[in-house]
């Protein structure tokens, strides 16, 4: 398997508490995302980053932040859990590819499912 | 507004039938398409790609279908087998756009035995 691993798998954490969420990648890819992924929404990008302290703001970032300051390492933190924050977190990692056969893509981790109560 | 729309949660079939699934994309300037097949408690995996110089790709049982002038992505699945039971998302993304994918809601495939 592509060498991704998220931290925790689970988590719950009660409202207005911080929590950091850890991406780990032996790949030595440039790009990493966090998506979110909630029932009815799809997967939703919350930041990514193009280099070591490179990010950037996806789609749905309130409440996020994101740190990169080794190029293994990509580290999501909710500054003040809210119940809204409940969700699967899946991290990611690219090397873009542009040849136009094997086309591109991502390899995802396997998620970390946090709970805010 | 949404730029990838999977217009269909959930799509059943019966095992050896064909699997259709569909996706419509806003902007035409996306170059490149891609499917995702997710399990329950795993990441999404690449399940197969297009870009937009092609109309069609197959991977054995797998066949994406591309037609730029509808904006029309679809996935058929040949014959389907109860181990395709997945979540299945189309993603797309323009070359020299920050390399991001943006993906639809996904569309929840059971095939039946």
């Amino acid at each position: 398997d592509a060498g991704i691993t998220q931290s925790p798998r689970h988590k719950v954490t009660e409202t207005g508490t911080p929590v950091t969420l850890r991406c780990h990648q032996t790949e030595n890819h440039r790009y990493m995302y966090w998506y979110r992924q909630d029932p009815g929404h799809g997967l939703r990008l919350i930041h990514y980053s193009y280099g070591v302290k490179d990010t950037d703001k996806g789609e749905v970032s309130d409440g996020y932040s994101v740190s990169r300051s080794k190029t293994e390492d990509f580290l999501l933190t909710l500054e003040s859990a809210t119940s809204s924050q409940t969700s699967v977190y899946f991290c990611a990692i690219s090397e873009v590819d542009w040849t136009w056969t094997s086309g591109y893509g991502y390899t995802f981790g396997s998620g970390t499912r946090l709970t805010v109560v | 507004d949404q730029q990838v729309k999977q217009n269909s949660p959930s799509l059943s079939v019966q095992e050896g039938r064909i699997s259709i699934l569909n996706c419509d994309y806003t902007n035409s300037m996306f170059d490149y398409f891609l499917w995702y097949k997710k399990y329950p408690a795993e990441g999404p995996t690449f399940l197969i790609s297009i870009s937009s110089i092609k109309d069609k790709n197959e991977d054995g049982r797998f066949t994406v279908f591309l037609n730029k002038s509808a904006k029309h992505l679809s996935l058929h699945i040949v014959p389907s087998q109860p181990g395709d039971s997945a979540v299945y998302f189309c993603a797309v993304a323009a070359q020299g756009g920050s390399e991001k994918l943006v993906f639809g809601k996904g569309t929840k495939l059971t095939v039946n035995p």
